[in-house]
């Protein structure tokens, strides 16, 4: 079976702050990578996705890929009290299928 | 601008009946996904399909039916409703297989 790993946390951070989510694969031919985030009673909706080894930064969200050591992490910089939710890492391999984690809650404080 | 959208939204239903939960697109996307969400165990993937009249079976198939006639409909229908069924399905769509998947609003069924 090929998981996809997540803390399921919660992860609580204070308002300004840096959180950070981490998501281990075990797929080593997995090919893309994906970052959803659902709240309570909603469906997931996409926030980043990223292909190559490296950082992709989009506004206050930053994913990190490191293929060699099968993790990929969201770093969401200046934390809201409206970040807060479940974030859903996915990871596709060959083919269609995405695999997706079971979530990371993460509950930012005012 | 519809996007992706799922009926019905909440469902109650007895053991032993027909379900069918219906997902309709508006991008002319060619993947449609069916997945369920339970509590420890995520998303997980029960059928999906690649274009009209193709479908395939993801990771938890049993107890459900899919069809796909027109490229903007992808219903699933439980033939015999189990409790294990209860949970929220979501349909997603996407372009082509290696693109983005948008996901639907969900449907609640809780089978009793």
């Amino acid at each position: 079976q090929k998981e996809v790993e997540q803390n399921s946390g919660p992860l609580s951070v204070p308002e300004g702050a840096i959180a950070s989510l981490n998501c281990t694969y075990s797929d080593r031919g997995s090919q893309s990578f994906f970052w959803y985030r659902q709240y309570s009673g909603k469906s997931p909706e996409l926030i980043m996705f990223i292909y190559s080894n490296g950082d992709k930064e989009d506004g206050r969200f930053t994913a990190q890929l490191n293929k060699a050591s099968q993790y990929v992490s969201l770093l969401i910089r200046d934390s809201q009290p409206s970040d807060s939710a479940t974030y859903l890492c996915a990871v596709r391999m060959a083919g269609y299928a995405l695999n997706f984690g079971k979530g990371t809650s993460l509950l930012v404080t005012p | 601008d519809a996007g992706i959208t799922q009926s019905p939204r909440y469902k109650i239903t007895e053991t032993g009946r027909q379900v069918t939960l219906m997902c309709h697109q508006t991008w002319s996307h060619s993947y449609m996904f069916w997945y369920r969400q339970d509590l420890g165990h995520g998303l997980r993937l029960i059928y999906y399909s690649a274009a009209a009249d193709i479908t395939d079976k993801g990771e938890v198939p049993d107890g459900y039916v899919v069809s796909r006639s027109k490229t903007e409909n992808f219903p699933l229908t439980l033939e015999s409703a189990t409790r294990s069924q209860t949970s929220v399905y979501f349909c997603a769509s996407s372009q082509t297989s290696m693109e983005t998947q948008y996901f639907g609003p969900g449907t609640r069924l809780l089978v009793l």
